[in-house]
């Protein structure tokens, strides 16, 4: 398995600021994953993001909102910019080991925008 | 893309009893097929997984059993204990170089004493 460690776990902010995610693994792994989760309903993939490239993003989520970098294979930021209040929500990256398939998600960033 | 149903979105069972939450999806391509257990405040965990050479795959008193024909995959937990209510997330992950995970909209499971 990997171990994804994720900061800041909880945070609130005013609409129109941004916000940064970082998402830290425990060893090296070639792609990550973000996730968005409202509260109590499905996980959604944002973006897929792997080293040394641009992000892939899933529909409805766009590079001018939530820019993802990914320097090495052991980070990854997610930034939630303009935050409106329907972007609160749980924030997870992820990511799998191998071959496998096996998907391992962070601890979660739980944001909230006033 | 890949869409999953997931059914019942609410179920609640004795202690001891039997749990079956039921999965379909469309791709026929989809080869992996895991099931995720979120507590609250907490991240999912991959509790179960199953790949499509399979048909059936067991650890503890979690089965997974998988029907590629209909498309259709589901988990019985049997044996029930409180210490099992949480939110379960079946997914299926469509064949090809881009790994994607597509997630059920879940099932929240109360096991009562």
């Amino acid at each position: 398995s990997v171990l994804l460690y994720q900061k800041p776990n909880r945070d609130i902010c005013q609409s129109g600021t941004s916000l940064k995610i970082q998402c830290v693994a425990d060893s090296q792994v070639v792609s990550m994953f973000w996730y968005q989760q409202f509260q109590e309903q499905s996980l959604m993939l944002m973006a897929t993001a792997n080293e040394g490239s641009e992000a892939t993003y899933e529909s409805g989520f766009t590079k001018d909102k939530f820019p993802i970098s990914r320097p090495n294979l052991t980070f990854s930021t997610l930034t939630v910019n303009n935050a409106r209040p329907g972007d609160s929500s749980i924030y997870f990256c992820s990511s799998k080991v191998g071959n496998t398939g096996q998907l391992y998600f962070g601890e979660g960033s739980k944001l909230t925008v006033l | 893309g890949e869409q999953v149903e997931q059914l019942p979105s609410i179920l609640r069972v004795q202690e001891g009893s039997s749990a079956s939450i039921n999965c379909s999806y469309e791709d026929s391509a989809s080869n992996y097929f895991p099931w995720y257990k979120q507590e609250p405040g907490e991240n999912p965990k991959l509790i179960i997984d199953i790949r499509s050479n399979m048909e059936r795959k067991q650890i503890q008193e979690l089965i997974v059993l998988l029907d590629k024909k209909a498309k259709r995959f589901s988990l019985h937990i049997t044996d029930t204990q409180p210490g099992d209510s949480a939110m379960y997330f079946c997914a299926a992950h469509s064949g090809g170089s881009n790994y994607k995970l597509t997630f059920g909209k879940g099932t929240l499971l109360t096991v009562t004493p």
